[in-house]
């Protein structure tokens, strides 16, 4: 069974900070792997996606990964109180463009104004 | 992105009822997710829907408890059947897009209380 290992939290950051959320995954072959936000009581919604190793940006936000270390983390800039919810990864169960998702239990993040 | 709509957005049921949540789509797509969301926790997935063949549930969830229809390519029905307290939840339909490869998108959720 593939699995998604994130540190649940919660993560607290003071505003204005990087805050650092890692994700670690067991399946070698894994090719594509995505950050969703989650704020409480509503749906998860994607905020980055990567494939390659190294760093992709957007925005505040920057999506790293290591293939070779199985290991893709999310930093986000200039943290905002707005930022506050919890961030899974996730990433597909086999090679192929329509497998299924495997999502980490999340990492609830916390903002300090 | 896509558009995905689910009906009810809430609803507060008696033990022993059954709940039929409505899944719609603004695209086609070949693949239809049903995920349970438990207070406090993370998404667990309940059943993959594809259009034209059964339902496939993941481990510990069964056809008889959650019977999914997918009648055509935009539109997906769970059924909550004989319900428990242990059934409140937020369930949740989810789709893969032609065309984005993998990625998933979430619809915004039924939250449901059994009494």
């Amino acid at each position: 069974q593939k699995e998604v290992e994130q540190n649940s939290g919660p993560l607290s950051v003071p505003e204005g900070a990087i805050a650092s959320l890692n994700c670690t995954y067991s399946d070698r072959v894994s090719q594509s792997f995505f950050w969703y936000r989650q704020y409480s009581g509503k749906s998860p919604e994607l905020i980055m996606s990567i494939y390659s190793n190294g760093d992709k940006e957007d925005g505040r936000f920057t999506a790293q990964l290591n293939k070779a270390s199985q290991y893709v983390s999310l930093l986000i800039r200039d943290s905002q109180p707005s930022d506050s919810a919890t961030y899974l990864c996730a990433v597909p169960s086999g090679r192929y463009g329509d497998d299924k998702i495997i999502f980490g239990k999340g990492t609830r993040l916390h903002i300090l104004p | 992105s896509a558009v995905i709509s689910q009906k009810p957005s809430r609803d507060i049921c008696q033990r022993g009822t059954s709940l039929t949540i409505q899944c719609q789509v603004d695209s086609q797509v070949t693949m239809m997710f049903w995920y349970r969301q438990q207070p406090g926790q993370s998404l667990t997935l309940i059943a993959t829907a594809n259009q034209g063949s059964e339902a496939t549930y993941e481990s510990g969830f069964v056809i008889d408890k959650f019977p999914i229809s997918r009648p055509n390519l935009t539109f997906s029905t769970l059924t909550v059947s004989n319900m428990s307290p242990e059934d409140s939840s937020i369930y949740l339909c989810s789709v893969i897009l032609g065309g984005e490869g993998e990625t998933q998108y979430f619809g915004p959720g039924t939250r449901l209380l059994v009494l």
